[in-house]
């Protein structure tokens, strides 16, 4: 099994430059979040989709966050234009099924810095 | 906002000792999850114990759930270095399992 696969890894960018971060889930699972997790106000829940559905984004800052799942397989957090306080980890974990029955599995994160 | 609050914030101990970490949350729940973290890793999914539950073991894991205080406990048994994380708490928002929401963490240092 790969896991949850994220891109990049890391990212350093300039304020106000369009930041894209890439998720993979494990094939099968029905439940894809993206997390944020900072050292102030550690980890948060932006928005999960449930069968590539979005269901709930009522975690995205503001509208400068935007999240699509095109496909069961691929998902992306755009962040535009990006300003220094969105520097974080950005963690995507997938779920087989409802979390009353199981666990989260997360991806490695994506480091962003927004200069 | 966070569902749940670890106590202590940090904690350092030797190896071969016995650590517990406390986690509370504000809301009832249908179930409580603890999760490891290493340095700059994803988290990594310890153990799930449910509403109905009181504890419940995994290897040198035991966790507890107290529902009248809001409350669960995870002790780590016989520590390794290896053990050396951050260990946070999760617990479904109220009415809905599927939004999982995690804790502050206990950051765990085990010395050789």
């Amino acid at each position: 099994d790969a896991g949850v696969i994220q891109s990049p890894r890391h990212e350093v960018t300039e304020m106000g430059q369009e930041v894209t971060l890439r998720c993979k889930p494990i094939s099968g699972h029905n439940s894809l979040f993206w997390y944020r997790q900072t050292m102030m106000r550690g980890l948060e829940l932006l928005i999960y989709f449930n069968n590539n559905v979005p269901i709930d984004d009522s975690g995205m800052p503001e509208d400068r966050f935007s999240a699509k799942m095109p496909n069961a397989s691929f998902s992306t957090l755009k962040i535009q234009p990006s300003e220094p306080r969105d520097s974080a980890v950005y963690f995507c974990a997938s779920s087989p099924g409802t979390l009353n029955t199981g666990e989260l599995f997360f991806g490695e994160g994506s480091r962003l810095t927004v200069l | 906002s966070q569902q749940g609050e670890e106590d202590p914030q940090a904690l350092s101990i030797q190896e071969g000792e016995n650590a517990t970490m406390n986690c509370s949350y504000k809301t009832s729940i249908n179930n409580l999850q603890w999760y490891r973290q290493n340095s700059g890793r994803g988290l990594v999914h310890l153990i799930l114990i449910r509403s109905n539950e009181r504890e419940k073991h995994s290897g040198r894991l035991r966790v507890t759930l107290d529902t009248s205080k809001k409350s669960s406990s995870l002790l780590i048994t016989a520590s390794r270095a290896a053990d050396t994380a951050s260990y946070f708490c999760a617990t479904d928002a109220t009415g809905n399992t599927d939004k999982l929401i995690f804790g502050t963490g206990t950051r765990l240092q085990v010395f050789p």
